[in-house]
């Protein structure tokens, strides 16, 4: 079974739309950690937020923000006022307390329609 | 280095040739950690370095694949009689030890191959 899983394939909007990408996770670990990636297509993957499984704070970061709740298992990410240069695909993963690797979804991949 | 290198960037090699794919950590990171994405896939694990330590190769594909990492820095991954389903991007990612579960990883730009 898929531990992390990102169900929109693909999404286009247009310039200064808002935008919602949605990841769903599956553990049994108390302690985890999620993440969500950017890959633009330069090929290299960017960081660009963490959260630990003990904190549900919403965060808001310039455009960018993350909605965590533990009741559905979901962590999804949104764009406000998407611009051209937020085109690229996005994974979610999930990093266990236990074990070697993380867990990524199989992406979103994101068109910014100017 | 300032960032994870890898190298090359892109690859095209025929069908049953080995191709070999390096990675170059940033300095200091002790983990490292081979990944492979294939077309609208997500990344799919391959192997995992920690120091000294037996890496750990329970996401190798098949016993064409194989990785070592030399002097805790320098890994090179090994393709053996490549195949069309071959065909990826390697994406190569550090981490410091012990932080890896809550910081995540440092990923490179990955080498694009394509076996004809």
């Amino acid at each position: 079974a898929q531990k992390v899983t990102q169900a929109q394939t693909e999404i286009s909007v247009v310039e200064k739309e808002d935008v919602t990408l949605d990841c769903v996770y599956e553990t049994r670990d108390t302690t985890y950690y999620l993440f969500w990636y950017k890959q633009p297509p330069s090929g290299e993957l960017v960081f660009l937020i963490r959260r630990n499984s003990f904190d549900e704070q919403n965060e808001i970061s310039g455009r960018y923000s993350w909605n965590f709740q533990k009741s559905t298992s979901s962590f999804n990410f949104t764009i406000t006022a998407s611009q051209v240069v937020d085109s690229a695909v996005y994974f979610c993963a999930l990093s266990e307390g236990t074990g070697n690797q993380f867990y990524f979804g199989t992406g979103t991949s994101l068109t910014v329609i100017p | 280095g300032a960032g994870v290198s890898q190298s090359p960037s892109n690859k095209v090699t025929e069908k049953g040739k080995d191709v070999e794919l390096r990675c170059d950590p940033i300095s200091g990171h002790t983990a490292l950690y081979w990944y492979r994405q294939s077309l609208g896939q997500g990344l799919e694990f391959l192997i995992y370095f920690q120091g000294n330590s037996a890496p750990d190769k329970s996401g190798l594909p098949s016993d064409r694949f194989s990785a070592e990492r030399t002097g805790g820095s320098v890994s090179t991954l090994t393709i053996q009689r490549t195949q069309q389903e071959d065909s990826a991007v390697y994406l190569c990612a550090s981490s410091l030890e012990g932080s890896r579960v809550e910081y995540g990883y440092t990923f490179g730009s990955g080498t694009r191959l394509t076996v004809v």
